[in-house]
């Protein structure tokens, strides 16, 4: 358990549906992380909160929304995706943006048909 | 942040000490040495890191050359769930974390 919990842990939809991704920290921290795994790639970040400010977006599609409503929870909203988009979405959280250490979750398994 | 190369795979017996090397021929003064693994459909975890000393906590101890060009992770006494992959990552402080393909490790009954 490294205090980093996400919801749902498996989640099928179709290209049409709108669905959210939740992560929560129990650890206190004030930076949390959005990345995505696709298969035989390496993680990419995909956005960045401090403070519940988001501070990076990496050239993510407007399709993936994300919302930091406090410190200790992250959503990702999902509208009209792609088959391409499926993949792992992992969240991370940190002390701060600026302490390396980043605790990950178990990650969401997102199939989109 | 430096470029790190890593083996893409190794085998490592049960119970014996598993090494993995890393390259990071790059590296600034400033930047540090990370290792994460991540097991099958898990999210990474943090294993330890280091800028110039040896370092060594419960999971791993980090060995980082004089000249900070390599270093080499060791599991003292592999289990069978340390069966993952190692990232070997080198950023300063502050920096984005980014992930390579890492070193796929087999630990072997």
């Amino acid at each position: 358990e490294t205090g980093v919990t996400q919801t749902p842990r498996h989640l099928v939809m179709g290209m049409t549906n709108k669905k959210s991704l939740k992560c929560e920290q129990h650890l206190g921290h004030n930076a949390m992380y959005w990345y995505k795994q696709s298969a035989k790639k390496p993680l990419e970040l995909m956005f960045v909160y401090s403070l519940e400010e988001r501070v990076e977006n990496n050239s993510v599609p407007s399709r993936f929304s994300p919302e930091c409503p406090n410190s200790s929870h992250l959503f990702l909203h999902l509208h009209t995706l792609q088959p391409e988009d499926s993949a792992l979405y992992l969240c991370a959280s940190s002390q701060d943006i600026r302490t390396d250490t980043q605790y990950f979750g178990p990650g969401t398994r997102l199939t989109v048909l | 942040d430096a470029k790190t190369t890593q083996p893409p795979s190794m085998d490592c017996a049960e119970g014996r000490a598993a090494n993995l090397p890393c390259n990071h021929s790059t590296i600034s003064g400033n930047e540090y040495v990370y290792w994460y693994r991540q097991i099958h459909s898990q999210g990474p975890q943090y294993i330890i890191h280091g800028l110039k000393n040896n370092e060594t906590n419960e999971m791993a101890s980090l060995i980082i050359t004089e000249d900070r060009k390599s270093s080499t992770l060791i599991l003292p006494h592999a289990t069978l769930r340390d069966t993952a992959v190692y990232y070997c990552i080198v950023k300063a402080a502050g920096n984005k974390l980014t992930f390579g393909g890492g070193t796929r490790v087999l630990v072997k009954p």
